[in-house]
C-alpha cells in the first residue's frame, strides 16, 4: 500500500468554524508534512512531524494546529480561518533521510480543497 | 537549502524528448536531487532521484554533472499526458528533511 489517504476532499467552512482535516498511512513512514498550496503556486511546507513528534513549524499562524496521534494519522485542526487560508491542503509521508539519501521519496495525498467564506 | 532555479514553461510535441534543466548552483556535499510531477487538483508524484551522475528509471532520466551545480530531467518521448508541472527539489541526506518546492517548469504537450 504506497497511499496517502486524505479525507475531506473538499471542505467548506465558515470564518468562526473549527474543522480538521485528516490524513493517514500505512506504509511505516515516520515523517509526516503538512502542506499547502495557492493556485498556479508551489507547495508551501507549513509543518513537519518526525516520530510523532513536531519538528519543523515554518512561522505557520496558530489558527492551523497539527496533530500526530500515532505513526499513521496526521491531523489539521483549522479554527477562525480567514478567505486567504482557502487552497490545497496536501498531506505527505516519508522515510526519515539516511546517510544515502535513499528511500526519502515522499508520497503525497490527493489533497483537501479547503474554501473558507 | 539550496534555492533551485527552473524555466516558468515549456512547450513540446508528442513523441519529443524534453529535457528540463534545474539550477542548484549552492548545492550542499550531502544534499541530493529529486523531481516531481503535479497535475491539477492532484498531490505530487515522485518521478526519480539522484546524487550524482546518471540515474534511469521506467518513466525518466536524471543527469548530474560531476559539479552537481545543475541537473537536467529527461522525458522520452513525451504524451499528452505528460502534461503538468515538474519540481525540482534539493535537500539533505541526514537529519529532519524539509521537501521545499521551487516555482516548478509548467510543461505543455502539444498533440
Amino acid at each position: 500500500d504506497t497511499e496517502v489517504t486524505q479525507t475531506p476532499k473538499h471542505l467548506v467552512m465558515g470564518m468562526t468554524n473549527k474543522k480538521s482535516l485528516k490524513c493517514e498511512q500505512h506504509m511505516g513512514h515516520r515523517a509526516m508534512y503538512w502542506y499547502k498550496q495557492k493556485a498556479k503556486k508551489p507547495p508551501e511546507l507549513m509543518f513537519v512531524y518526525s516520530y510523532e513528534k513536531l519538528s519543523i513549524n515554518e512561522s505557520v499562524p496558530s489558527r492551523f494546529s497539527p496533530e500526530c496521534p500515532n505513526s499513521s494519522l496526521l491531523n489539521l485542526h483549522l479554527h477562525a480561518l480567514q478567505p486567504e487560508d482557502s487552497a490545497l491542503y496536501l498531506c505527505a509521508s516519508s522515510n526519515p533521510p539516511t546517510a544515502l539519501g535513499l528511500n526519502t521519496e515522499a508520497f503525497f495525498g490527493q489533497g483537501t480543497r479547503l474554501t473558507v467564506v | 537549502l539550496a534555492k533551485t532555479t527552473q524555466p516558468i514553461s515549456m512547450d513540446s510535441y508528442e513523441g519529443q524528448e524534453v529535457n528540463i534543466t534545474c539550477s542548484h548552483n549552492n548545492i550542499a556535499t550531502n544534499d541530493y536531487i529529486t523531481w516531481y510531477q503535479q497535475f491539477p487538483s492532484q498531490g505530487p508524484r515522485f518521478i526519480i532521484q539522484g546524487y550524482k551522475t546518471k540515474v534511469t528509471n521506467e518513466v525518466a532520466s536524471l543527469f548530474i554533472p560531476a559539479d552537481r551545480k545543475s541537473s537536467t530531467l529527461s522525458l522520452p518521448r513525451v504524451s499528452l499526458s505528460d502534461t503538468a508541472v515538474y519540481y525540482c527539489l534539493v535537500g539533505k541526506t541526514s537529519g529532519t528533511y524539509k521537501y521545499i518546492f521551487g516555482t516548478g517548469t509548467r510543461l505543455k504537450v502539444l498533440a
